[in-house]
């Protein structure tokens, strides 16, 4: 399979910070999504991004495909921004996502 | 109703039922997926369909059956479950020819 590494794995922060998770694969990749995981266990998409920047509100994320990693910014975070955020990626070569083990985020007011 | 929907949201059973996950997809995709995420790890992919026919089957135990009757829906069947099996098991659908994935709310299962 494909090995995916987020970082941090944990992060704390003040309400207002900024911060930026990383996603690391190991292999070509045809596809990259990155979710927000909210306490009840609910994924939400927040971006589908192969390659490029996209943004979205307080949220913009970059995928280098060809050096095999993406970062998901969050400007001005909210309390509301707490949960798990996962990066899945899809080989190149397959119909088949794999998951990376999540940056557990928490926002304090 | 919209997006991906998954019934029931709990479920209790012991080790000798036998019970069913539901998942219904109102997106009209056609390739519909079955994750297991237990405590502290990453999302398993279980099993893949595309247009009804299963692609992807990632060494599930037998005590898990999948079911595709149609594009919209897709079943887990659970029979002679192990405590180890309690998870979040979650649902998903995407077009085949692009893969944006989009998941349901998850049904949290426990094995007693």
């Amino acid at each position: 399979g494909i090995q995916v590494e987020q970082s941090p794995p944990d992060l704390i922060l003040q309400e207002g910070a900024n911060s930026t998770l990383r996603c690391n694969f190991s292999d070509s990749v045809n596809n990259l999504q990155w979710f927000h995981q909210n306490p009840w266990g609910q994924l939400i998409n927040l971006f589908y991004i192969p390659s490029g920047t996209k943004q979205n509100g307080r949220l913009s994320a970059t995928t280098v495909a060809t050096e095999r990693y993406s970062l998901l910014y969050i400007s001005s975070s909210q309390t509301t921004d707490s949960g798990v955020y996962f990066c899945a990626v899809e080989r190149a070569s397959g119909n088949q996502f794999y998951f990376g083990t999540g940056t557990s985020l928490t926002v304090i007011p | 109703e919209t997006g991906v929907t998954q019934t029931p949201r709990h479920l209790v059973m012991g080790m000798t039922n036998k019970k069913s996950l539901k998942c219904e997809q109102h997106l009209g995709h056609n390739a519909m997926y079955w994750y297991k995420q237990s405590a502290k790890k990453p999302l398993e992919l279980m099993f893949v369909y595309n247009f009804k026919e299963q692609t992807e089957n990632n060494s599930v135990p037998s005590r898990f059956s999948p079911e595709c009757p149609n594009s919209s829906h897709l079943f887990l069947h659970l029979h002679t479950l192990q405590p180890e099996d309690s998870a979040l098991y979650l649902c998903a659908s995407s077009q085949p020819s692009y893969n944006e994935q989009f998941f349901g709310p998850g049904t949290r299962l426990t094995v007693l």
